[in-house]
């Protein structure tokens, strides 16, 4: 049983172009996270769900959105993609927003050109 | 505010070297600390944390120790084997967000 899961798991795509990634957990926790890694390995915290309700939103444009539709589940759309896009996103869960352990995703290479 | 530096790689060594990966932080309070761990073409896993000063944290024949005075928590494997090729990403926790350093890749070569 897959634990947290993302599609797709690849994603090449053309600037300009609206794309979404989902990701679901059957962990039963509370909260969900978007990171994305950059091609050096660096690795920056994205958006932050407890509970379907926001509360981590970092310096990120405001084409990407954040959707979660229930508390399994928690998608991310980006708009009008640009070649800087390219990176891996990783979604990851935890028991709550407060829990120290995290659990990841293997990850959408999401390529723009 | 709060950061992470690790030693850069990538770091290559034989089988059954000792491995040490070099980890500082800046953060106000007491944080949390962690070693995160990604194999190739998979998402992190928990290798092991540390909660408070002093703290030890071990898991898989990895150690690392949370050195308040040093502000340190550097990895370290007696006898590395090639499955342990990976990314080793020190972090920190303060409030509800992880705090990542950029990453250590690891080679060990048969």
């Amino acid at each position: 049983d897959t634990a947290v899961s993302q599609t797709p798991k690849y994603l090449v795509t053309q600037m300009g172009n609206d794309k979404s990634i989902k990701c679901e957990q059957n962990l039963g926790h509370d909260t969900m996270y978007w990171y994305k890694q950059d091609s050096k390995k660096f690795l920056k915290i994205m958006f932050s769900y407890n509970n379907k309700e926001l509360i981590i939103n970092e310096t990120v444009p405001n084409r990407f959105s954040p959707k979660s539709p229930d508390k399994a589940h928690l998608n991310l759309h980006i708009n009008s993609l640009e070649l800087g896009d390219s990176a891996v996103y990783f979604c990851a869960s935890s028991q709550d927003a407060g829990s120290h352990e995290q659990y990841f995703g293997p990850g959408t290479r999401l390529t723009v050109t | 505010g709060n950061s992470v530096t690790q030693m850069e790689g990538p770091v290559t060594l034989s089988e059954e070297a000792f491995l040490t990966i070099n980890c500082t932080y800046t953060a106000t309070g007491y944080p949390s600390l962690f070693w995160y761990v990604q194999y190739p073409g998979e998402g992190l896993q928990l290798l092991l944390k540390a909660t408070k000063a002093d703290d030890k944290g071990s898991n898989k024949g990895f150690e690392a120790t949370y050195r308040k005075e040093t502000t340190s928590f550097h990895l370290e494997k007696g006898s590395v084997q090639v499955s342990d090729s990976a990314v080793y990403f020190c972090a920190l926790k303060y409030g509800n967000k992880l705090v990542f350093g950029a990453g250590t890749i690891l080679r060990v070569k048969s």
